[in-house]
C-alpha cells in the first residue's frame, strides 16, 4: 500500500464554518506535510509532523491549526479562513530517513465563500 | 539557503518529440533530488528521483541524471505522448533530520499536440 488518502475531495464553506481535513497513510511513514498549493504555482509547505510531533511550522495562520493524533493520521483544522485561503490543501508523508521522497494524495479543493 | 530553478513553461511539443525540461538546484551537501508530476485536478507522483551524484533516475521513459558538477537534473524523454500533458515539478529534499523540507520549482507545463 503506498497511497496517501486525504478526505473530503472537494470542501466549500464560508467564512464563519470550522471544518477538518484528513489525511491517512498505512506506509509506517513517521513524517507528515501539508502543503497548500495555488493555482499554476508549486506547493508551500505548511506544517511537517515527525514522530507525531510538530517539528515546522512555516509561520501559517493560526486559523489552520494542524493535528497528529497517531502516527498514520494527519488532520488539519480550519477556522475563519478567508476567501484567499482557497487552494488545493496536500497531505504528505515519508519514511524516518533523511532526503527520501515523499508520498502525496490526491488533496483537497478547499473554496471559502 | 536550498533552491530548485527549473524552466519557464508552457513548453508544447508535437507528439513523438524529444523532450527536455531543464532543472538546476543550489543546496549544501548532498542533496536527494526528484521529478514530480501532477496531471490535472490530482496531487503530485514521484516520477523519478536520485539520490547522489551520477546516478540516473528512470520510469515510463523518462530519465534525469544528478549531475553534481553542473548541480543540474534534466528530465529527458525521447519520444513524449499526449498522455504526458501534465505539470512538472523539478525537487530537492536536504536536511538534518527525517522531517525536513522537499523544495520545489516553479513547476513547468507540458502540452503535447496529437
Amino acid at each position: 500500500d503506498t497511497e496517501v488518502t486525504q478526505t473530503p475531495k472537494h470542501l466549500v464553506m464560508g467564512m464563519t464554518n470550522k471544518k477538518s481535513l484528513k489525511c491517512e497513510q498505512h506506509m509506517g511513514h513517521r513524517a507528515m506535510y501539508w502543503y497548500k498549493q495555488k493555482a499554476k504555482k508549486p506547493p508551500e509547505l505548511m506544517f511537517v509532523y515527525s514522530y507525531e510531533k510538530l517539528s515546522i511550522n512555516e509561520s501559517v495562520p493560526s486559523r489552520f491549526s494542524p493535528e497528529c493524533p497517531n502516527s498514520s493520521l494527519l488532520n488539519l483544522h480550519l477556522h475563519a479562513l478567508q476567501p484567499e485561503d482557497s487552494a488545493l490543501y496536500l497531505c504528505a508523508s515519508s519514511h524516518d530517513k533523511m532526503n527520501t521522497e515523499a508520498f502525496f494524495g490526491q488533496g483537497t479543493r478547499l473554496t471559502v465563500v | 539557503g536550498n533552491s530548485v530553478t527549473q524552466m519557464e513553461g508552457p513548453v508544447t511539443l508535437s507528439e513523438e518529440a524529444f523532450l527536455t525540461i531543464n532543472c538546476t538546484y543550489t543546496a549544501t551537501g548532498y542533496p536527494s533530488l526528484f521529478w514530480y508530476v501532477q496531471y490535472p485536478g490530482e496531487g503530485l507522483q514521484l516520477l523519478l528521483k536520485a539520490t547522489k551524484a551520477d546516478d540516473k533516475g528512470s520510469n515510463k521513459g523518462f530519465e534525469a541524471t544528478y549531475r553534481k558538477e553542473t548541480t543540474s537534473f534534466h528530465l529527458e524523454k525521447g519520444s513524449v505522448q499526449v498522455s504526458d500533458s501534465a505539470v512538472y515539478f523539478c525537487a530537492l529534499r536536504r536536511g538534518d533530520s527525517s522531517a525536513s523540507k522537499i523544495i520545489f520549482g516553479s513547476g513547468t507545463r507540458l502540452s503535447i499536440r496529437p
